[in-house]
């Protein structure tokens, strides 16, 4: 299967900060990027679909402002967390996505463990 | 509303000892049904795509079943390694390529 990969796998940072993720998909050009959040025991939930060179459409109930998604290239898309605070601490998860002619696959990275202190 | 439900939320099984889990779901047009594997800490690794009812699907000891309505995943003779979390999730033909999770059904094998 392709192959994403997402850093970093896990981050620390003080409450106030900005961190940025990074998910590539390294062996194909991505149609869609999505970027998925998960709480410990709980189902991943969508945050954001995002199209390279297009703004990102997010969900409702996710703070655009305070979740950055640049889409800049078929191949990279970047998820900020903008002032983070400890509600913020969460598991990360993007994925991707190409168009064939029937495949619908998405492909995930590993992840990105945020603990916001 | 799109939806996926998964049955049981845990499961305990000894090792060699066959069952299934249950995904069901509702969707106004199914585009695709998928099965993942998730470790702790990890992201979702792919096992298969569904897209219409009757259609199976086999890896190792894993085994998909698709109907309308819902699906399952057939686990026989089960090993330790087998233990992880496993998610159902619809892709609605609604465009785009929005897919929906359910919570997972976390199965236990011991040895």
């Amino acid at each position: 299967g392709a192959v994403v990969s997402q850093h970093p796998s896990w981050v620390i940072c003080k409450s106030g900060t900005s961190v940025k993720i990074e998910c590539r998909s390294l062996d194909f050009q991505a149609t869609t990027m999505f970027w998925y959040r998960q709480f410990p025991k709980q189902s991943l939930m969508l945050m954001a679909t995002s199209n390279e060179g297009s703004k990102a459409t997010y969900e409702q109930g996710v703070e655009k402002d305070k979740f950055l998604i640049n889409h800049a290239s078929l191949t990279l898309s970047t998820l900020t967390v903008t002032s983070a605070h400890p509600e913020d601490s969460s598991f990360y998860i993007c994925s991707a996505s190409f168009w064939t002619a029937k495949n619908t696959e998405a492909f995930f990275g590993q992840g990105t463990r945020l603990t916001v202190v | 509303e799109d939806q996926v439900t998964q049955s049981p939320e845990a499961l305990r099984l000894q090792e060699g000892e066959s069952s299934s889990l249950n995904c069901s779901y509702t969707v106004s047009g199914l585009r695709g049904l998928f099965w993942y594997r998730q470790d702790p800490g990890k992201g979702p690794e792919f096992l298969f795509t569904l897209y219409s009812a009757g259609e199976e699907k086999e890896k190792e000891r894993l085994k998909a079943t698709l109907t309308k309505k819902e699906s399952f995943l057939h686990i026989t003779a089960p090993k330790p390694e087998d233990s992880a979390t496993y998610l159902c999730a619809v892709q609605p033909n609604t465009g785009g390529f929005k897919t929906i999770f359910g919570a997972g059904t976390r199965l236990f094998v011991k040895a």
